[in-house]
């Protein structure tokens, strides 16, 4: 079984559409992230969730909403498509926001998105 | 957050030892030392992490200077599959993990 799952993996779109990315998780974590990996390869995190709540939002625009039903779960949606937004979108989970720790951070296998 | 600075890039021959360094100068106490890499078209993945002692699993070894100002990741036995790029980070509590540019590791058959 995939530890973190996001479909689609693949999305062309055109621009000014709205589109979502959906993560699950299956390893009972409570903390999820979303990273943006441009065409320079930089990773780069834009959210934080912690327990369904936000806990970090990295000046990203808000066309971009994430939104937690529940732990296992963070979906991405972006609203007006730009150009700027194609990129690969990976999903990440951990266990234990806030402890001094070395938890380790599981990832999804990304979401190529292209806008057109 | 603290940075991490790496080369670019190596190369090694397949089936010889790997070491990537890592200088973590302005290092803090309670940041841990992270080894994520990213093979082509995945997403990073987890190698190793330590604080002060040298730590071994069974993907690699990492070595922590005793000032803990610089860090070697070392892979035992390069194979084709280990070619990817590498990121050192630091990491102080469950803080999203802070991406630098990473070493890209080529190994020649």
């Amino acid at each position: 079984d995939t530890a973190v799952s996001q479909t689609p993996k693949y999305l062309v779109t055109q621009m000014g559409n709205d589109k979502s990315i959906k993560c699950e998780q299956n390893l009972g974590h409570d903390t999820m992230y979303w990273y943006k990996q441009d065409s320079k390869k930089f990773l780069k995190i834009m959210f934080s969730y912690n327990n369904k709540e936000l806990i970090i939002n990295e000046t990203v625009p808000n066309r971009f909403s994430p939104k937690s039903p529940d732990k296992a779960h963070l979906n991405l949606h972006i609203n007006s498509l730009e150009l700027g937004d194609s990129a690969v979108y990976f999903c990440a989970s951990s266990q234990g926001y806030g402890r001094v720790s070395g938890n380790t951070i599981y990832f999804g296998e990304g979401s190529w998105l292209t806008v057109v | 957050d603290a940075k991490t600075t790496q080369p670019n890039s190596m190369e090694s021959n397949e089936e010889e030892p790997v070491h990537l360094p890592c200088n973590h100068s302005t290092i803090s106490g309670t940041d841990y030392i992270h080894w994520y890499r990213q093979l082509p078209s995945q997403g990073p993945e987890y190698v190793i992490h330590g604080l002060t002692s040298n730590v071994n699993n069974r993907m690699a070894s990492l070595a922590i200077a005793e000032d803990r100002k610089s860090s070697t990741l070392i892979l035992h036995r390069a194979t084709l599959r280990d070619a990817a790029v590498y990121y050192c980070i630091l990491r102080s509590g469950n803080t999203p993990l802070v991406f630098g540019k990473g070493t890209r590791l080529s190994v020649i058959a």
